[in-house]
Order: structure tokens, then C-alpha cells, then sequence
């Protein structure tokens, strides 16, 4: 089974709402991965984490923020975002985030309005 | 720094055409692994295959083949007697081994190219 699944598919929300994002992986994976995607252009990696510790924040604005429960479980939380951050937020996990051969598994994805 | 360059933003065929997906890639680093994902409609992106940069044998897949060429750093695509499924968007990806062996778990996508597949 190399599911990825995240909910909710599509989200609104006001720039002064508070939401959150889930994803869930059942393949034992140890890496997951948050990515932002623009229409017409490739993901944008948001943050990884390893062994369920944030490993990598490309620089995120903080009104982002990233929480990993347990190895399955991937968190965003979303906080007086912008109409900008309107996007496709996509989940991923990999086997290992430390032999960068293993390949990513995606999510379908939560499609994001901010209004 | 790594860079994924897919020339081709829009190819239009016709249902059975055969139809080649290009893929450059840019690194200086000697250990690395190339990507093929499709992303149709939906939004997922489905993986459809990995290969290491010591490893050259072409690869086919039912309808499927990728050519790896390390000379001229290009990883191809082409889908044989294509279908309107084939329609979405293709990606190719980079990821490199930094040196010292730790691994960053970035992938160097590159911009995509949309395949419309008409009846």
C-alpha cells in the first residue's frame, strides 16, 4: 500500500481563521514532507522532517507551522495566512530521509483558498 | 546547485501517437538520483520511476521506456501509442547525495510539461 492521505481536500478560510492540515502514512515511512504548489508550477518543499524531528524549514513564514504527532502523522497549522497562500498543499513521505535515493510518495493533496 | 530543465512546457498529441518527454538536468555532483512523477487532474503526484547516476540501462514499462544519458545529461521519457489517460502533468525531479554522504531529501524539480492527449 503506498498511500498518502490528507484531508481535508479543499479548505476556506479567512486571513484571521485558524486551520489545520493532516496527513497520514501507514508505509513505516520515517521521512514526511509538506510542499506548496502553485498552479502551473513544480512543488515547493515547506519542510521536512525526519524520524519524526523537523530537519529542514526552507524558510517558511511562521504563520505556518509544521507538527509531527507520531511517525504517521503530519500536521500544518495555518494562522492569518495570506490571499497569496492560496495553493495546492501537498503531503509527502519516503522510506528515509537520509539515502536520498528513496523515492516520495504524494498525497492528493489539500486545495487551499485564503480569502 | 542543481538545476531539472524540461524544454518542452505543452505537447499536444493525438490518441496511439508516440510521444518523448525531455528532461535535462544540471549537477556537480557525482552521486545523484533522477525522477519521473505524473500529476494528473487530480493533483497527486504519482511516482513513476528512479534512477541512480551509476546506473544507465534504459528502462521500459509496459508503455513506458526512459532513456538515461549521462553524457549528454538527459533523462527522456516516452510513452508508446499514447492514451487520453496519459494526460496530466510530467515532472522530472533531482536529487543529490551531499558530500559527506548525508542526504538533504530536496527534490530539484523540473517546471513540468503539460501532455494533452486528444481522442
Amino acid at each position: 500500500d503506498t498511500e498518502v492521505t490528507q484531508t481535508p481536500k479543499h479548505l476556506v478560510m479567512g486571513m484571521t481563521n485558524k486551520k489545520s492540515l493532516k496527513c497520514e502514512q501507514h508505509m513505516g515511512h520515517r521521512a514526511m514532507y509538506w510542499y506548496k504548489q502553485k498552479a502551473k508550477k513544480p512543488p515547493e518543499l515547506m519542510f521536512v522532517y525526519s524520524y519524526e524531528k523537523l530537519s529542514i524549514n526552507e524558510s517558511v513564514p511562521s504563520r505556518f507551522s509544521p507538527e509531527c504527532p507520531n511517525s504517521s502523522l503530519l500536521n500544518l497549522h495555518l494562522h492569518a495566512l495570506q490571499p497569496e497562500d492560496s495553493a495546492l498543499y501537498l503531503c509527502a513521505s519516503s522510506q528515509d530521509e537520509r539515502d536520498s535515493g528513496y523515492e516520495q510518495y504524494f498525497g492528493p493533496g489539500t486545495r487551499l483558498t485564503v480569502t | 546547485a542543481q538545476k531539472v530543465t524540461q524544454a518542452q512546457t505543452e505537447i499536444s498529441v493525438v490518441e496511439k501517437e508516440d510521444v518523448t518527454l525531455d528532461c535535462v538536468y544540471e549537477t556537480r555532483d557525482t552521486t545523484y538520483y533522477l525522477f519521473w512523477y505524473k500529476q494528473p487532474p487530480s493533483g497527486e503526484l504519482v511516482f513513476l520511476i528512479r534512477r541512480n547516476s551509476f546506473d544507465e540501462q534504459n528502462e521500459i514499462s509496459g508503455r513506458y521506456s526512459w532513456n538515461f544519458q549521462k553524457s549528454t545529461s538527459s533523462f527522456n521519457f516516452t510513452i508508446t501509442a499514447s492514451q487520453v489517460v496519459d494526460s496530466a502533468v510530467y515532472f522530472c525531479a533531482l536529487r543529490v547525495i551531499n558530500a559527506g554522504g548525508t542526504s538533504y531529501g530536496k527534490l530539484t524539480f523540473g517546471q513540468g510539461t503539460i501532455l494533452t492527449v486528444h481522442p
